[in-house]
């Protein structure tokens, strides 16, 4: 079984510029997650999904931060546009409707320049 | 405020010994804890959790971890280290306000080095 996919790996723009990632998380796991993760500490929540539907974005800076998951399986998170602040390892999660831990991709490490 | 907190940056042991990396929590009710691995350039791995049971909760490899509800902890142990087991250690405690679902609040991790 395929775990968490997540692309690209390593992302490295310059500040203002657009960025995307993408998730395609474990098949028939309902719930999705983008986690972020700054050097040194542990990951923090942005936005939750159940399905297609984002029910937990509360930490998502809604400012500059996008996310979809359209037809409830991958999905996109979006920063537009990137500030220096931004650089982290942007991490994406998923868990089955019944399953109490999470799988994780390997995540993608963003530098803002 | 519901928090992890893992008191040690690092921990150094040499290899065959046994280990132990903290972690502590405060969080209403009765916590779900988790233990994650994470390699260099790689994910978080699943190690293992602690919903309910038996205190002493055996994950993977070789890894296992004792519930203290009197103490509110929950650290990792190992009876003997390899080199192989040096990278990141994460506790983490499932937000009991997320409504079911594994909003996970972590500490800020433990860098575990095992020396030959």
């Amino acid at each position: 079984e395929a775990g968490v996919v997540q692309s690209p790996r390593y992302k490295i723009i310059e500040k203002k510029q657009p960025v995307a990632f993408w998730c395609n998380p474990i098949s028939g796991h309902n719930t999705l997650y983008w986690y972020r993760q700054n050097l040194g500490q542990g990951p923090e929540l942005l936005i939750r999904y159940e399905n297609e539907e984002a029910v937990d974005d509360s930490q998502l800076p809604k400012d500059r931060f996008s996310a979809e998951r359209l037809k409830g399986v991958d999905s996109t998170l979006k920063i537009q546009p990137a500030e220096l602040g931004d650089s982290a390892v942007y991490l994406c999660a998923s868990t089955s409707r019944d399953g109490t831990e999470a799988f994780f991709g390997q995540g993608t490490r963003l530098t803002v320049v | 405020a519901q928090s992890v907190a893992q008191p040690e940056d690092q921990v150094n042991v040499a290899e065959g010994n046994p280990l132990t990396v903290k972690c502590t929590y405060s969080v209403s009710g009765n916590p779900y804890l988790f233990w994650y691995v994470q390699y260099p350039n790689r994910g978080l791995q699943f190690l293992l959790k602690y919903i309910t049971g038996d205190n002493l909760v055996k994950g993977s490899y070789g890894f296992e971890a004792e519930f203290n509800k009197s103490q509110t902890s929950f650290h990792l142990k190992k009876p003997s280290a390899l080199v192989s087991d040096s990278a990141l250690y994460f506790c983490a405690v499932r937000d009991p306000f997320s409504g079911g679902y594994n909003k996970l609040i972590f500490g800020a991790g433990t860098r575990l080095a095992v020396h030959p």
